[in-house]
């Protein structure tokens, strides 16, 4: 049963255009939400990150939305770079008591310059 | 710098044996965890400790051994019951009370 879930393993965007990469949840009761960016054999790094009390996070060109009636959140990249080419990992997590993070499988972002 | 050292960065295994996969971390961080990722599944928890001396399973536990003697290593054994040991496999901290996961630079495990 998976609990988070990146329903589109890849995305092509144009440079400059906005990138929207989405994730869906089905646990209500996850209470944290980030997201990660990574590379072929490196570590996962932190872009962005949201509170369930929340439903907007922005820091710089990065924007996360949370929508809880839809168990629904996106990223929204703009504008898009060719450095920002990589594979987003949304995860979730229960800060009250087990701290366990449920990571997505994933969506590949291709910045086409 | 302050930092999670993964060690070896390649590794490989023969069949029937064990192998234990480093993670040494001095961001003075109390929850250590372990990833595995295969291709187009993520990844996926293996274990997890919040304290010293203290640890629970993940999701696919099954076929892996950890220890947590020192709050800066968490080291993990990949053991001959693990059926299908390639993998990158991700270290990960958190400092008590944060949100975040911090990672390491990954291993990558694979079979003779």
């Amino acid at each position: 049963d998976q609990q988070v879930k990146q329903n589109s393993p890849s995305l092509s965007v144009q440079e400059g255009r906005i990138s929207i990469l989405n994730c869906d949840y089905t646990n209500s009761m996850f209470d944290y939400f980030l997201w990660y960016k990574k590379y072929p054999a490196e570590g996962p790094t932190f872009l962005i990150s949201i509170s369930s009390i929340k439903d907007k996070n922005e820091d710089g060109r990065f924007t996360v939305f949370l929508n809880k009636s839809a168990k629904h959140l996106s990223l929204h990249i703009v504008p898009s770079q060719p450095g920002d080419s990589a594979v987003y990992f949304c995860a979730a997590s229960l800060t009250s008591g087990t701290y366990k993070y449920i990571f997505g499988t994933g969506t590949r972002l291709k910045v086409l310059a | 710098d302050g930092g999670i050292t993964q060690s070896p960065k390649y590794l490989f295994r023969k069949e029937g044996q064990n192998v234990t996969l480093s993670c040494e971390q001095n961001l003075n961080h109390d929850a250590m965890y372990w990833y595995r990722q295969d291709p187009g599944q993520g990844l996926r928890l293996i274990y997890y400790s919040q304290i010293v001396n203290d640890f629970q399973k993940g999701d696919i536990a099954e076929g892996y051994s950890v220890s947590r003697e020192k709050k800066e290593s968490f080291p993990l054994t990949v053991t001959s019951a693990q059926k299908n040991p390639t993998a990158f496999y991700l270290c990960a901290s958190r400092r008590q009370g944060g949100e975040k996961l911090f990672f390491g630079s990954g291993t990558q495990l694979s079979v003779l």
